[in-house]
C-alpha cells in the first residue's frame, strides 16, 4: 500500500530561523511528487514538481529535493506569510495521488 | 491561471438529504477530482472522471456518487446524507497523463451534516 508520512506535524519557527519539513514515501512506481501549500480556508496550492532522485527545485525562500526514499522542504530565511500548511503528495504510475496529513508551519515575527 | 470554482464555501444540510456539490473549472482540463480533507485523515480521493460521462472510484467511494455531463463540470451527490459525511469537501482538475501534472484545486465547501 503506497504510503506517505510527513513530519513534523506542526513547525514554530521564528522569522529569520531556518528550516525543514520531510516527506518519506513507499510507493510503487513513482511518477511525481509534489509539494503544495495551503492556507486557512482554501484549497491547496502548487509549489513545486520533483520527478527524479537528485532533483532541486528553489522558489523564493522555499528549496524542494527529492531522493529515492524521501523529500525535503527548506525554508531560508522565513517570513510570518510563509505561514500555512504545507502537503506533500505522491503520484504513482497508476495515476493515483497520495497524500500526506500535512506540516502546519508557524513563522513568528 | 486556472482557476476551479465551486459553488458553495459552507453548507449545512440534514440527515438523509441527497446533497450537491458542484465544480466548474475554466481551462479546459481533461481530469476533474473530488476529495475529502479530514484532520488527522489528510486528503482521499472519493471519485475523479478523465473525461465527460467517465467516472472511476477513488479510496472511498461509500455513500457518494459523481455526474461529469460537460467537461468544465464535475458534481459530487451524497445519495442519503449521513453524519459521517461532514467534512470538507476540495475538487481538483489537471490535464492527462495522470499522474504527471500538479492538480489546481478550488477552494473548497465546507459540510456539515446535522
Amino acid at each position: 500500500e503506497d504510503q506517505v508520512t510527513q513530519s513534523p506535524e506542526a513547525l514554530r519557527l521564528q522569522e529569520g530561523e531556518s528550516s525543514s519539513l520531510n516527506c518519506s514515501y513507499t510507493v510503487s512506481g513513482l511518477r511525481g511528487l509534489f509539494w503544495y501549500r495551503q492556507d486557512p480556508g482554501k484549497g491547496p496550492e502548487f509549489l513545486f514538481t520533483l520527478y527524479s532522485a537528485g532533483e532541486e527545485k528553489e522558489k523564493e525562500r522555499l528549496k524542494a529535493t527529492l531522493t529515492k526514499k524521501e523529500s525535503f522542504l527548506h525554508i531560508t530565511a522565513p517570513k510570518p506569510e510563509d505561514s500555512a500548511t504545507y502537503l506533500c503528495a505522491v503520484n504513482t504510475n497508476a495515476g493515483k495521488s497520495t497524500f500526506g496529513d500535512g506540516t502546519t508551519l508557524t513563522v513568528k515575527p | 491561471d486556472v482557476k476551479v470554482t465551486q459553488s458553495s464555501r459552507y453548507l449545512v444540510k440534514r440527515t438523509g438529504e441527497k446533497v450537491f456539490l458542484e465544480c466548474v473549472q475554466d481551462m479546459d482540463h481533461e481530469n476533474m477530482f473530488w476529495y475529502r480533507q479530514d484532520p488527522g485523515l489528510g486528503l482521499r480521493l472519493i471519485y475523479f472522471s478523465y473525461d465527460v460521462k467517465m467516472k472511476e472510484k477513488g479510496d472511498i467511494p461509500e455513500g457518494y456518487s459523481v455526474s461529469r455531463e460537460k467537461k468544465e463540470r464535475f458534481s459530487l451527490i451524497l445519495e442519503s446524507a449521513s453524519t459521517n459525511q461532514t467534512s470538507m469537501y476540495l475538487c481538483a482538475s489537471n490535464d492527462p497523463p495522470l499522474g504527471d501534472q500538479p492538480q489546481h484545486f478550488g477552494d473548497g465547501t465546507r459540510l456539515s451534516i446535522l
